[in-house]
């Protein structure tokens, strides 16, 4: 079945850590998108990439990095300078670059990272 | 800048009691909305997606409706498996989605 998957599902970090979170699909998509989600609020856009080697910043990108060596992969990583990681992340694909607006995003499970 | 506003935050349903969920949106140049099933601890799922005002989806007990303004998800008779969050999102043109802060409904049987 094509979809994405995300791992870990849950990850705990102490401070001044970085980690990273994983996402890979299956879906032969062009774009894939990170974004944040906090309680109560809506999600908020980290970093997304229209093509293989190539990415640009959401709303929130300070304190994050991505890199998108393959089409299939689009690793985040959440590093020491994020004052406040402690949130759900979700990675999303779509068909094509969201620049349109209007291309339906295919999501992974989520990950969820807690900051001792 | 985009935005978007739903409401209410949280509703409380009995099972069979029908109901609607509000999207406000401001966008200068629509090109897409859209609704989003969430439950707890798992990704959003695309439910609907709608482009030009007056323009109506239906999926099971779920129909979804668009104004220039806002848009409805009317909810027939529903069902404790109904409960969720769902998540409203804009799309205009050269930006990426914009998303409201979510309805939680809760269906009691």
């Amino acid at each position: 079945d094509g979809g994405i998957t995300q791992s870990p599902k849950y990850l705990f970090r102490k401070e001044g850590q970085n980690v990273t979170l994983s996402c890979e699909q299956n879906l032969n998509h062009d774009a894939m998108y990170w974004y944040r989600q906090d309680p109560g609020q809506g999600l908020r856009l980290i970093y997304y990439s229209q093509i293989v080697n190539d990415f640009q910043k959401g709303d929130i990108a300070e304190g994050y990095s991505v890199s998108r060596e393959k089409k299939e992969s689009f690793p985040l990583t959440v590093t020491s300078a994020q004052k406040n990681p402690t949130a759900f992340y979700l990675c999303a694909s779509s068909e094509s670059s969201g620049g349109s607006g209007a291309n339906v995003l295919t999501f992974g499970a989520g990950s969820r990272l807690t900051v001792l | 800048e985009d935005q978007v506003t739903q409401s209410p935050e949280a509703l409380r349903l009995q099972e069979g009691e029908s109901s609607s969920l509000n999207c406000s949106y401001t966008v200068s140049g629509l090109r897409g909305l859209f609704w989003y099933r969430q439950d707890p601890g798992k990704g959003p799922e695309f439910l609907f997606t709608l482009y030009s005002a007056g323009e109506e989806k239906e999926k099971e007990r779920l129909k979804a409706t668009l104004t220039k303004k806002e848009s409805f998800l009317h909810i027939t008779a529903p069902k404790p498996e109904d409960s969720a969050t769902y998540l409203c999102a804009v799309g205009s043109a050269g930006n990426m989605l914009t998303f409201g802060g979510g309805t939680r409904l809760m269906v009691k049987p």
